[in-house]
């Protein structure tokens, strides 16, 4: 299986700033990353696909990046909003596995 | 509008079987692939497997493909999952998906609970 690792686990922050969050995989996959981001009891929504493909509806703030292993995430000036957790999934091959996810909290 | 209701969930003995549902509308089901992924209290994301637009076939994650069968009833408008001799570990968060192409997962469910315990 493809393994997905996210990092941070945990990053804090204040409003106003602009982050990165990294997913790397344990091989290969070209340009088949997904994001999605979780809000505290809600359901999870995908927030880019293709690693770097955005999604109707989704701010402009949140953009991907990268190929082959390593790949990212980028809120530009996070709001209050986009505290929640944040996967990636892969679907390069079956299982279609996802990361544990990297928190985005508060400072 | 997209809408996935799941149903189905709730507390269950270990060895059980339990039936998950999922009803959708604001789309073409028949049209798409289908998806379950599980969530653990832990937080940990699992994709379970996937069915056909036409529900001639499924494809699993392989620890779980023994216990889990995913079907469909295209009139309607529904997706299943069979669960048999569940675990404690089968404790999670169950969300129904629906998929786009690479698979990703472009709308999910609200999610149902399944507790397995004595």
């Amino acid at each position: 299986n493809i393994v997905l690792t996210q990092s941070p686990a945990t990053l804090s922050v204040t409003p106003g700033e602009s982050v990165s969050l990294s997913c790397r995989a344990s091989q290969s996959i070209s340009t088949s990353i997904h994001w999605y981001q979780q809000k505290s009891n809600e359901s999870p929504r995908l927030l880019i696909k293709y690693a770097s493909q955005s999604i109707s509806g989704i701010p402009s703030r949140f953009s991907g990046s990268g190929s082959g292993t390593d790949f990212t995430l980028s809120i530009n000036r996070v709001e209050s909003e986009d505290f929640s957790i944040y996967y990636c999934q892969q679907s390069y091959s079956s299982p279609y596995t996802f990361g544990a996810g990297t928190k985005l909290e508060l400072k | 509008e997209v809408q996935l209701v799941e149903s189905g969930g709730g507390l269950v003995q270990p060895g059980a079987s339990l039936k998950l549902s999922c009803v959708a509308s604001g789309f073409t089901f028949s049209d798409y692939w289908m998806s379950w992924v599980r969530q653990t209290p832990g937080k940990t994301m699992e994709w379970i497997g996937d069915i056909k637009y036409d529900g001639s076939y499924t494809n699993y994650a392989p620890s779980l493909k023994n216990r889990f069968t995913i079907s469909r009833d295209n009139a309607k408008s529904t997706l299943y999952l069979q669960m048999s001799n569940v675990r404690s570990e089968d404790t999670a968060t169950y969300y129904c998906t629906r998929e786009e192409l690479a698979p990703y997962f472009d709308y999910w469910g609200q999610g149902v609970m399944v507790t397995v315990s004595s």
